[in-house]
């Protein structure tokens, strides 16, 4: 089967400085990363979309400067919170797929608490 | 940005008994993709259905989709305790982005 690693799993962090969270698909290539953040008991928001090599695309009132997306390799997706916040606690979920319309697999997530 | 809305939100059963959850959409769709996350961790994929087929086993799982009513189903035959989830049904929009719907919290009481 696919699989997706994320890392960390938990991280507190103080209030100002930045976190980076990696997302390593581990057996296969990945051409599309995607960056969810998730709120208790309610869905995954999309913040961004990443292709290898190219630019993520950010949703609509995600600050791009704030999270900064690197997709440097077919099997690595960085996503950084810059000067966080505690607003911006909250739990990041990792998705990849080999391309686009194909099976998406999911990393553990990163539950990110910011005092 | 959300693509469709599922329902029921939440549904509790009893073991043994069948689960049927439904998800609407709202654009065209190259395939849709049911996942189940249990609390605080990532998602698990469950199973993809393709737009031209109609409906799609896995185990005690069975979709069907119908895109004319731009909706599906993700029945779970013969609940068990450990099928205690949430689960999200999700699509390619645009054919780049996957959006998740709201999502259905299962319990399966013993």
């Amino acid at each position: 089967g696919a699989v997706v690693s994320q890392h960390p799993s938990r991280v507190i962090c103080k209030s100002g400085t930045s976190v980076k969270i990696e997302c390593r698909s581990l057996d296969f290539q990945a051409t599309t990363m995607f960056w969810y953040r998730q709120f208790p008991k309610q869905s995954l928001m999309l913040m961004a979309t990443s292709n290898e090599g190219s630019k993520a695309t950010y949703e609509q009132g995600v600050e791009k400067d704030k999270f900064l997306i690197n997709h440097a390799s077919l099997t690595l997706s960085t996503l950084t919170v810059t000067s966080a916040h505690p607003e911006d606690s909250s739990f990041y979920i990792c998705s990849a797929a080999r391309r686009v319309n194909t099976e998406a697999f999911f990393g553990q997530g990163t539950r990110l608490t910011v005092v | 940005s959300q693509q469709g809305e599922e329902d029921p939100q939440a549904l509790s059963i009893q073991e043994g008994e069948n689960a049927t959850m439904n998800c609407s959409y709202k654009t065209s769709i190259n395939n849709l993709q049911w996942y189940r996350q249990n609390s605080g961790r990532g998602l698990v994929h469950l199973i993809l259905i393709r737009s031209n087929e109609r409906e799609k086993h896995s185990g005690r799982l069975r979709v069907t989709l119908d895109t004319s009513k731009k909706s599906s189903s993700l029945l779970i035959t013969a609940s068990r305790a450990a099928d205690t989830a949430s689960y999200f049904c999700a699509q390619f929009q645009g054919a780049q982005k996957l959006v998740f719907g709201q999502g259905t919290r299962l319990t399966i009481n013993p």
